[in-house]
């Protein structure tokens, strides 16, 4: 079952730009997290909020969640070419984190 | 340096045999988890264990099997009865399963095909 879907699958920008990816969810959740996958790796754990916040930051990275849309942002700021992979949001409600669909960020110097 | 092994990170295979991928930790992770990505798709969970000597199918758990005789190991078996094995396995662990889990630390990745 694909708990998340995230909007755009693609999105190709130029370096120093802003990126946003959207994710949205079905069923209540304990915490969403955000993944990156550059090609052919494993994931690599970005960010995690809780259902009872609101936004988080970490670096360039600014992730919101509202819970009354089951929806969720992830925004990078002043993209770089490095910042070229696939990104993907993670819900957990019980014992399982499942994943979403995952946008591809293409990011041009 | 603690991580998450895994190998082979390629692996062909003949229809009808069997094959175990290897998944390693040396985190002193309770839970580990299995999950198959197919070309532009998302992660999909086949096994998952909170703790050894149990564990729990995923989503697609037909045509696999597992063990966790140990903590920091969690071998999967892709069996012949799996239709369509070809495709990235990703393992993972977290410091422990259930609903307030954080972060999963993922392996490197194995590539099968099927011949």
């Amino acid at each position: 079952s694909q708990q998340g879907e995230e909007d755009p699958q693609a999105l190709s920008i130029q370096e120093g730009e802003n990126a946003t990816m959207n994710c949205s969810y079905k069923t209540s959740i304990n915490n969403l997290q955000w993944y990156r996958q550059n090609s052919g790796r494993g994931l690599v754990h970005l960010i995690l909020i809780r259902s009872n916040e609101r936004e988080k930051h970490s670096g360039r990275l600014r992730v919101t969640l509202d819970t009354s849309k089951k929806s969720s942002s992830l925004l990078i700021t002043a993209s770089r070419a490095a910042d070229t992979a696939s990104y993907f949001c993670a819900t957990r409600n019980t014992d399982k984190l499942i994943f979403g669909t995952g946008t591809r960020l293409q990011v041009f110097p | 340096d603690g991580g998450i092994t895994q190998s082979p990170k390629y692996l062909f295979r003949k229809e009808g045999q069997n094959v175990t991928l290897s998944c390693e930790q040396n985190l002193n992770h309770d839970a580990m988890y299995w999950y198959r990505q197919d070309p532009g798709q998302g992660l999909r969970l086949i096994y998952y264990s909170q703790i050894v000597n149990d564990f729990q199918k995923g989503d697609i758990a037909e045509g696999y099997s597992v063990s966790r005789e140990k903590k920091e190991s969690f071998p999967l078996t892709v069996t012949s009865a799996q239709k369509n094995p070809t495709a990235f396995y990703l393992c993972a662990s977290s410091i422990e399963g259930g609903p307030w889990t954080g972060e999963l630390f993922f392996g490197e990745g194995s590539r099968l095909t099927v011949l």
